[in-house]
């Protein structure tokens, strides 16, 4: 089934672990995005990518990088996770960065608990 | 950057209509998006508005007054499925998207 796929589901970490979220697409979108989701904040961005071999500051990037070595895949990293790093992350994809309708596909998202 | 309001919760009768509205400040505008999110679920696409005035898609509808930076999600003949979180988003000049916090609708029978 062709979409976003994010790992993992679930994970509980411990404060000062380093972490890495997958995700990876099969729909050859070029622009790839990380929102992270807060109760009474919304859906905020992390990060982004509008095409492989590039990436960008969302609102919220302190405490993680990303890295773009293919169209495919979009891994998230918490270098040293702390607990207000606690949340919903959601990875998304479009077919590009540009003008017209540009529909965000989200994959299932990973819930991040550290304690 | 975006400021994005809409309010928390509304709650509805089944077979009811129920109008989301949003309002945005932006630093730039090239269209807004509507998703619908259920709970425990990824935001899934339903609207897209860049000019003025009503899409209409089913028992969906959207409108965009961009000199007043509004925008409502109209909802007709609701269905208990149609209880979720709908999420207004601005899209920037450059292209990346912004949500608002989001509107918890219930549907009560």
């Amino acid at each position: 089934i062709a979409g976003i796929t994010q790992a993992p589901t679930s994970q509980i970490l411990a404060a000062g672990r380093r972490m890495t979220l997958r995700c990876t697409q099969d729909m050859r979108h070029n622009a790839m995005y990380w929102y992270r989701q807060d109760l009474g904040l919304g859906l905020r961005l992390i990060h982004y990518s509008n095409t492989a071999g590039t990436t960008g500051k969302g609102e919220v990037p302190d405490g993680y990088s990303v890295s773009r070595a293919n169209t495919d895949d979009f891994p998230l990293t918490l270098a040293s996770a702390v607990p207000s790093q606690t949340s919903v992350y959601f990875c998304a994809s479009s077919d590009s960065a540009g003008s017209g309708a540009n529909v965000l596909t989200f994959g299932a998202g990973s819930r991040l608990t550290v304690l | 950057g975006q400021n994005i309001d809409q309010p928390t919760e509304m709650t509805a009768t089944e077979g009811a209509i129920v109008q989301i509205n949003c309002t945005y400040q932006t630093s730039g505008f090239n269209g807004l998006f509507w998703y619908q999110q259920h709970a425990g679920e990824a935001p899934t696409f339903l609207s897209y508005n860049v000019l003025d005035g009503l899409e209409e898609k089913g028992r969906f509808s959207s409108f965009l007054s961009r000199s007043k930076g509004y925008s409502y999600l109209l909802l007709k003949e609701l269905q208990m499925k149609d209880s979720a979180s709908y999420l207004c988003a601005v899209r920037d000049n450059d292209y990346k998207l912004s949500f608002g916090a989001g509107t918890t609708v219930t549907v009560r029978a």
